[in-house]
């Protein structure tokens, strides 16, 4: 069965630091998500992509994210210069079209640690 | 205001047994999807059920199902014959059609602990 991947699993960096978090989402879906949850909190939308662009963003998705489509299959986080508070669990998902009733799949998660 | 909320931080059930995790959200959208996922102590979020606001019928996927009580704003998780391997957070999750976000909000989560 079709699954999305994340690597790596765990990255540890120091603060002030640029970290790529990379994704692979199953290969026919359209649509590709960050998530990410701190330890402990619930699951916090970040943003979401489509047609190589940026079809939404919450206010946690500042200037020190970007996310990139480099090739066919790869879906890229970039955090610029790392901050304590960005250490968390960051959930890639992907689905096949836009439409409410088609859930996403999540990858298993990077766990980015900040120090 | 909170879209999705979840109010037991914690249920303990014992093996074999009923449980109903709650969930309420709130939306003024029409058509609205809901999700419970699973997330085990590996980490990984997996989905359960989906519920969408036109449906007449409460969803079912196996030994879940799903109490939808639309004037009540209620999606509540039942899982039927609970199993060891059931321990885990759920997480309840919305979907709004009408803002264009086609992104899922997430309440904070239920830590279900099945006791043998």
């Amino acid at each position: 069965e079709p699954e999305v991947t994340q690597t790596p699993s765990h990255q540890v960096t120091q603060m002030g630091q640029e970290v790529i978090l990379r994704c692979v989402p199953i290969s026919n879906h359209l649509y590709f998500y960050w998530y990410r949850q701190i330890l402990g909190q619930k699951v916090e939308f970040l943003v979401s992509f489509y047609n190589n662009e940026i079809s939404e963003k919450s206010e946690i998705f500042d200037d020190q994210f970007s996310v990139e489509r480099p090739d066919g299959s790869n879906f890229t986080l970039k955090i610029r210069s790392t901050k304590l508070e960005d250490s968390a669990m960051y959930f890639c998902a992907s689905s096949p079209q836009g439409q409410v009733s088609r859930e996403q799949y999540f990858g298993p998660g990077t766990r980015l640690t900040v120090t | 205001a909170q879209k999705i909320t979840q109010t037991q931080p914690g249920m303990f059930v014992q093996e074999k047994e009923a449980v109903t995790l709650d969930c309420t959200y709130d939306t003024s959208d029409q058509s609205y999807g809901l999700f419970w996922y699973k997330q085990p102590s590996s980490g990984e979020m997996i989905f359960l059920i989906y519920q969408g606001s036109y449906d007449e019928q409460n969803a079912t996927e196996g030994r879940y199902s799903l109490n939808f009580q639309k004037a009540r704003k209620s999606a509540n998780l039942v899982i039927s014959a609970s199993q060891l391997g059931d321990s885990a957070m759920y997480f309840c999750a919305m979907r709004e059609v009408q803002t264009g976000a086609n992104n899922l909000f997430f309440g904070t989560g239920t830590r279900l602990t099945v006791i043998p």
